[in-house]
């Protein structure tokens, strides 16, 4: 059970815009920022956006993040095929020493 | 370009000690503002931090796993290592190393770093 709730699946057809949601507490989205990960099974998981709604060089525009409250999201637009993937929300949760929790992950698939 | 590579045995038995070690090419792991993580993800589940070391040696860890980790880093400054004590069934997982980024110290002056750049992960089962 992961601390994080995110949908475990979504899809779209390419070009089409698509939102991953991520829902936390007061003690994480709510009061630290929010990242998001992409991973494909077999590679290392890539950083696609950080401090809520930044993107680190080389991530396309067509990523970006949003935070509203204890819940974020993720949109994909111009949606293409190598977008297929699973997807991470994260954030730093204060209760007891502190520690990173993360979403459950969603399985994106482009039709 | 920052590389991180994992590695260590697949295969550990229960009650026994899982150790992993991260080799870091294209940076130092004393270069200031960064930490090095470790996490992982069991089977059909999602991700899990295990914890990290910071540039100044000190480290921070999961309080679910915090009795049974330690993390360290090696005097080369090039690798660090993931002991993980009393395995399970429920330890068995991808392992990830990866690097992570100061943000801010928090008000106990821990430094919150988030995972930027990640190795490909190695499997691990307990059994």
């Amino acid at each position: 059970q992961s601390v994080l709730t995110q949908p475990p699946s979504t899809s779209g057809t390419p070009g089409q815009r698509v939102t991953i949601s991520c829902s936390g507490s007061s003690s994480n989205i709510g009061s630290d920022y929010v990242f998001w990960y992409q991973h494909l099974p077999g590679t290392a998981p890539k950083l696609l956006i950080y401090n809520n709604d930044q993107r680190p060089s080389g991530v396309p525009d067509r990523f970006s993040g949003s935070k509203s409250g204890t819940s974020a999201s993720l949109a994909i637009s111009g949606l293409r095929s190598e977008d297929e993937a699973d997807y991470y929300c994260a954030s730093w949760d204060d209760s007891l020493t502190g520690f990173w929790v993360f979403g459950g992950g969603t399985k994106l698939t482009v039709l | 370009q920052l590389q991180l590579q994992e590695s260590g045995p697949g295969l550990v038995k229960p009650s026994q000690t899982l150790s992993l070690t991260c080799a870091v090419s294209g940076d130092s792991i004393d270069t200031g503002g960064y930490s090095w993580s470790w996490i992982r993800q069991p089977p059909g589940k999602g991700l899990e931090w295990i914890g990290y070391i910071y540039h100044s040696g000190v480290t921070y860890y999961n309080p679910s796993l915090r009795t049974r980790v330690t993390i360290s880093a090696d005097s080369s400054k090039t690798q660090f290592s993931l002991t993980l004590r009393s395995v399970t069934a429920a330890d068995t997982a991808v392992y990830y190393c990866a690097r992570a980024v100061r943000v801010y110290y928090d008000p106990r002056g821990q430094p919150i770093c988030y995972m930027d750049v990640w190795g490909k992960g190695t499997t691990v089962t307990v059994s």
